[in-house]
C-alpha cells in the first residue's frame, strides 16, 4: 500500500541555518503531496502542497518539490528561525497517508 | 471564525472502559475526519462522516465508531479500550465540492485520551 518514510529527528539547527528534511514516498499513481506542520498544543496545519510531478510547494520561506524519479518530496528553508521549531509530517494523497514526523528544534 | 473545536482535551480511561470524543467543525465545512495520532507517529486516517454517514474507512476495527449529527458536528466512540488506543485524537473538517479534501482540511487541536 501507499506510505511516507521520512528522516528521523529530532534535527536540531542554529537560527539562520539551512534546512532539509527528507521525505521519500510509495504509491500507486501520482497522488497529491503535502506538508503539515504541528506546533506544541496545536492542530496540524498545512504547510504547503504540490498535486503534480514537478510542482514546487512554497509557504512562509519553506519548499518542497514533487520528483516523480525520485518519489521525494524534500522539506527545505534557506534560512530558520526560532519559531519554525516544531513536527513536521510529509502526507500524501486524498485520506492523507503520513509519515512519522519529523522533530526540528532551532536554538538562538 | 472558530477552527474545529474537540473536546474533552484530555482524558483517562481504564482498559475496558468506552469512551466518546466529540468535534465541531469550521464553520462552513460539512465533512468531518477523524485521525489517531500514537506517540511519536504520524496521525492515521480512521473514518470520514459526511451527510450523517461514515463514507470512508481506514484500517481500524469496529470497536471504534463514530456518529455525525445535523449540525455538521461528530462523535468518536471506542469500546472495550486497549492500553494501545492511548493516543492523541484529532478530528479535522473540510467543505464539501472539493476535488480532493486533503486541500482544505482543518485539523482541531486533539483530544489526548490515556488508557491505564
Amino acid at each position: 500500500g501507499d506510505s511516507v518514510t521520512q528522516m528521523e529527528g529530532p534535527v536540531t539547527l542554529s537560527e539562520e541555518a539551512f534546512l532539509t528534511i527528507n521525505c521519500t514516498y510509495t504509491a500507486t499513481g501520482y497522488p497529491s503531496l503535502f506538508w503539515y506542520v504541528q506546533y506544541p498544543g496545536e492542530g496540524l496545519q498545512l504547510l504547503l502542497k504540490a498535486t503534480k510531478a514537478d510542482d514546487k510547494g512554497s509557504n512562509k520561506g519553506f519548499e518542497a518539490t514533487y520528483r516523480k524519479e525520485t518519489t521525494s518530496f524534500h522539506l527545505e528553508k534557506g534560512s530558520v528561525q526560532v519559531s519554525d521549531s516544531a513536527v513536521y509530517f510529509c502526507a500524501l494523497g486524498y485520506k492523507l497517508i503520513f509519515g512519522s514526523g519529523t522533530r526540528l528544534l532551532v536554538r538562538p | 471564525d472558530a477552527g474545529v473545536t474537540q473536546s474533552p482535551t484530555h482524558l483517562i480511561k481504564t482498559r475496558g472502559q468506552q469512551v466518546t470524543l466529540r468535534c465541531s467543525p469550521k464553520s462552513g465545512h460539512d465533512t468531518v475526519s477523524w485521525y489517531q495520532q500514537a506517540l511519536g507517529q504520524g496521525p492515521q486516517f480512521i473514518f470520514q462522516y459526511y451527510e450523517e454517514e461514515e463514507r470512508q474507512r481506514g484500517n481500524f476495527p469496529d470497536r471504534f465508531s463514530g456518529h455525525q449529527f445535523p449540525n455538521y458536528s461528530s462523535e468518536l466512540n471506542v469500546n472495550a479500550l486497549l492500553l494501545g488506543d492511548s493516543a492523541l485524537y484529532l478530528c479535522a473538517s473540510s467543505p464539501t465540492g472539493t476535488s480532493s479534501g486533503a486541500n482544505v482540511l482543518t485539523f482541531g487541536a486533539g483530544s489526548r485520551l490515556t488508557v491505564l
